[in-house]
């Protein structure tokens, strides 16, 4: 079967670094998202990685790595508004997006 | 962003009720979706429109019924629901469905409670 996997919750301090780990198990790949959904809202698109690397965008950096089913989405200088839920999607072969459950940040002071 | 929007933002229905979901994309796009989204779980696609056709339905129960009249409008019919269909039903838009990376871009749903 396909399978999401992310942590469920993680917690980091505000100013500080955090990684979010995905990895995925899918019929074929065609590239990796990530989202990010603050409580009651529309997820909203953060990132996609398609091949190998690191792609940063400002605080938020992406990074895959195909042979290993794996990718991680890094956080700079959090703020309060970085707590949110950050989802992770695996498009498949058939060009199906395949959600992980989403990892809940939580920030603190 | 409110490119997708979605009504109502909150409903609360009896089992024997019939009640729409209605979603509306202001972006131009071909393709949209529905997803159901429960706590702690993956989002669960429901059914996919590309150019008002239906493409994709995930063995979804009757109970729910779909209607996508043009590109930009898309209904979620309910009827004679059960408890267990109580989430969080978020619909989004993409340039198309037939193929490719398209980012998807999601409105803010409606919470649903089924009593």
């Amino acid at each position: 079967g396909q399978n999401i996997d992310q942590p469920t919750e993680m917690t980091a301090t505000e100013g500080a670094i955090v990684q979010i780990n995905c990895t995925y198990q899918t019929s074929g790949f065609n590239g990796l998202f990530w989202y990010q959904q603050h409580a009651g809202e529309a997820p909203t698109f953060l990132s996609y990685n398609v091949l190998d690397g690191l792609e940063e965008k400002g605080r938020f950096s992406s990074f895959l790595s195909r042979s290993k089913g794996y990718s991680y989405l890094l956080l700079k200088e959090l703020q309060m508004k970085d707590s949110a839920s950050y989802l992770c999607a695996v498009l498949d072969s058939n060009y199906q997006l395949i959600w992980g459950a989403g990892t809940k940040l939580i920030i603190k002071p | 962003e409110t490119g997708v929007t979605q009504t109502p933002r909150h409903l609360v229905m009896g089992m024997t009720n019939k009640k729409s979901l209605k979603c509306e994309q202001h972006l131009g796009h071909n393709a949209m979706y529905w997803y159901k989204q429960s706590a702690k779980k993956p989002l669960e696609l429901m059914f996919v429109y590309n150019f008002k056709e239906q493409t994709e339905n995930n063995s979804v129960p009757s109970r729910f019924s779909p209607e996508c009249p043009n590109s930009s409008h898309l209904f979620l019919h309910l009827h004679t629901l059960q408890p267990e269909d109580s989430a969080l039903y978020l619909c989004a838009s993409s340039q198309d469905s037939s193929g490719g990376a398209e980012t998807q871009y999601f409105g803010p749903g409606t919470r649903l409670l089924v009593l």
